[in-house]
């Protein structure tokens, strides 16, 4: 079975640096690869997503993420973080791009910045 | 932008409670899903459906868990005798041709 791992259980960070979220997964072939952000009391909000191409791949927000199939990672970075970005991060990876492919989910990083 | 909605946002129940938790999908969209988080934990899939039937579901999803579509437009699931160890956030998500949509989540709280 697939699964997904998130190293890094808090970050802190000063606001205006760069950010990089790990994320490794396990699976047999590619899989499809989303990073998504809840903020407190909200849902899910999709950031990104890789399905095939280009393995470097550019989201909402000022994100972007590379999938490197050597390291089995899909890291999600952004130069210069905002006070807003404060949140926690998942990432997902699903076996298929059909309707009923579940996601599954790493354990989530929480992102915290400071002035 | 269409969006998933999830009604009630929060929900305190007594244990051994039934309880139904609602979610109106993007419409047109035709999969849908329920997913959970317990807090501080990492969202898990609970049950995903479609054609009216369920697709797939996980070990979590037992008897005392169902899902149905009454009508045209809501989703719901139903936790039958509620267990303190019920008490999570359950997001309900929607399959739109490429991503799946999240709703809000209810935080459902079981005493």
């Amino acid at each position: 079975a697939q699964s997904v791992t998130q190293p890094d259980i808090h970050i802190t960070v000063s606001e205006g640096a760069s950010l990089e979220l790990r994320c490794n997964y396990s699976y047999g072939a590619t899989p499809y690869l989303f990073w998504y952000v809840q903020s407190p009391g909200q849902g899910l909000q999709l950031l990104l997503k890789y399905f095939s191409g280009d393995t470097l791949v550019q989201g909402i927000k000022g994100f972007e993420a590379e999938f490197k199939r050597s390291q089995s990672s899909f890291n999600l970075r952004k130069p210069s973080v905002h006070w807003s970005d404060a949140a926690e991060y998942f990432c997902a990876v699903g076996l298929t791009n059909f309707g009923n492919e579940k996601l599954t989910f790493g354990t989530g990083t929480r992102l915290t910045i400071i002035p | 932008e269409p969006e998933v909605t999830q009604t009630p946002s929060h929900q305190v129940t007594q244990m051994g409670q039934e309880v139904i938790l609602r979610c109106v999908p993007i419409s047109n969209h035709l999969y849908f899903y329920w997913y959970r988080q317990i807090l501080g934990q990492k969202v898990e899939f609970l049950v995903s459906f479609y054609n009216n039937e369920i697709s797939e579901k996980s070990e979590i999803f037992d008897d005392q868990f169902s899902v149905e579509r009454p009508d045209g437009s809501n989703f719901t699931l139903k936790i039958r005798s509620t267990k303190l160890e019920d008490s999570a956030m359950y997001f309900c998500a929607c399959w739109g041709g490429e991503t799946q949509y999240f709703g809000p989540g209810t935080r459902l709280l079981v005493l």
